[in-house]
């Protein structure tokens, strides 16, 4: 496509429940990152897929965030029994080969946990 | 480990005046710096990047930085502010060997008339 882009836009969940937040990034681009950007901060490193493969997730949180790239395109963020805490905008990333490529943004997913 | 700091929550300058926007980074290696802006419940925009090369580099709507290696600094400047400027800027650092853009906290800037 000729953007990143994320579903849903705006999610709304209570404590406790599952999540997924779904990217569909540039269409050639083998680089996939996931941020979290919480109220007043800069966008906070999750993962960052090369293909299919997780090529680095030290930035999940905990075990109750994982994510997947089946295919080497649309990757998809998996949150389990989220908590208030959890409450940010999660923006996905694209690129080609990491480095100095230029990341293309989506517009995030909005995630609010009561 | 790799770090940006934008010392500035918010920088205000008037329409027409030139605007700096502060970025220092802290790297093991040669830096990758970049910076992006944020528009209201827009996505990052990529504005312009300095990989090597000249110090001063030129990018979208009119804008440049100049990368200083002595001071560590990655300065955002406009020599002439726009009201349409008015976003929220980030810096932002990666290495050749890393795999993960790390980014600042951010600088609102407001340009007024």
């Amino acid at each position: 496509g000729a953007g990143v882009s994320q579903t849903p836009s705006n999610k709304v969940t209570e404590k406790g429940k599952y999540v997924e937040l779904r990217c569909d990034p540039i269409s050639g681009h083998t680089a996939l990152y996931w941020y979290r950007q919480s109220l007043g901060q800069g966008p906070e490193f999750l993962i960052y897929f090369q293909g299919t493969g997780a090529a680095d997730d030290s930035g999940l949180p905990n075990d109750r965030f994982f994510a997947v790239r089946p295919e080497g395109s649309v990757s998809t963020l998996k949150i389990q029994r989220t908590e208030r805490g959890d409450s940010a905008v999660y923006l996905c990333a694209s690129s080609l080969p990491s480095g100095a490529n230029v990341l293309t943004f989506g517009a995030g997913s909005r995630l609010t946990v009561l | 480990a790799q770090s940006v700091a934008q010392p500035e929550d918010q920088v205000n300058v008037a329409e027409g005046n030139p605007l700096t926007v502060k970025c220092t980074y802290s790297v093991s290696g040669n830096p990758y710096l970049f910076w992006y802006v944020q528009y209201p419940n827009r996505g990052l925009q990529f504005l312009l990047k300095y990989i090597t090369g000249d110090n001063l580099v030129k990018g979208s709507y009119g804008f440049e930085a100049e990368f200083n290696k002595s001071q560590t600094s990655f300065h955002l400047k406009k020599p002439s502010a726009l009201v349409s400027d008015s976003a929220l800027y980030f810096c932002a650092v990666i290495t050749g060997t890393a795999s993960k853009l790390t980014f600042g906290t951010g600088t609102r800037l407001q340009v007024t008339l």
